[in-house]
């Protein structure tokens, strides 16, 4: 059974704190992605990630980083939190090739206060 | 980059009528456009996905179909049922085939 994991699904953290979210597949999959959903405004690209150590900006990359060391795990970094980055975090991966399906994580809540 | 538009945001349908959402595109060159459910509380999952070499793809009540020409492509659900309400996204995958770029999401509510 594929699986997609994040470290947490509720977080609470105040601003100007750094927050790193956690991602990690056991599929083996080259692409990793990070997502912000916002009612109404769908699943927005964040960054992507096509292998290890290499990444792209997504539409809304400003005020966020991203690492991927290891081909399995994918971080999500938030230099300095604001409370407009109080949202849904979803994590996703799929294939470059073949069966590209996106599968994904169970999102993060975070709640910047 | 893509940019991918999805109409209605919002859709309430009777019980056992058709339920029709619509997205357009605008990178010529994307060749794969997934559909995913999303129930309250969960995660999206991919319900039906076609690629750009076919015009329509069916999997019992739910159908999508593509048109490269207009950039647009729809997702049709017939027989609706209680258990289709949830919300809906279309995606397209961009050139590059590593991107994939998602609607604004439909939420659809079955009235018995």
């Amino acid at each position: 059974d594929v699986k997609v994991t994040q470290s947490s699904r509720y977080l609470v953290k105040r601003t100007g704190e750094k927050v790193f979210l956690e991602c990690v597949q056991d599929m083996d999959h080259e692409n990793m992605f990070w997502y912000r959903q916002d009612p109404g405004l769908g699943l927005r690209l964040i960054y992507f990630s096509y292998d290890v150590k290499m990444k792209e900006k997504g539409d809304i990359p400003e005020g966020y980083s991203v690492s991927r060391e290891k081909k399995e795990r994918f971080s999500l970094i938030l230099e300095s939190a604001s409370t407009n980055q109080t949202s849904m975090y979803l994590c996703a991966s799929s294939l470059v090739r073949g069966n590209t399906e996106a599968f994904f994580g169970q999102g993060t809540r975070l709640t910047v206060v | 980059g893509e940019n991918v538009e999805q109409h209605p945001s919002t859709l309430s349908v009777q019980e056992g009528d058709s339920a029709v959402i619509k997205c357009t595109y605008s990178d010529s060159a994307s060749n794969y456009f997934p559909w995913y459910k999303q129930e309250l509380g969960k995660r999206p999952q991919l319900i039906i996905d076609i690629r750009s070499n076919v015009g329509e793809k069916k999997d019992q009540r739910i159908a999508v179909t593509l048109n490269k020409t207009a950039k647009h492509f729809s997702l049709h659900i017939t027989e609706t049922q209680p258990e289709d309400s949830a919300v809906y996204f279309c995606a397209a995958r961009d050139s590059s085939a590593s991107k994939i770029i998602f609607g604004s999401g439909t939420r659809l509510s079955i009235r018995p």
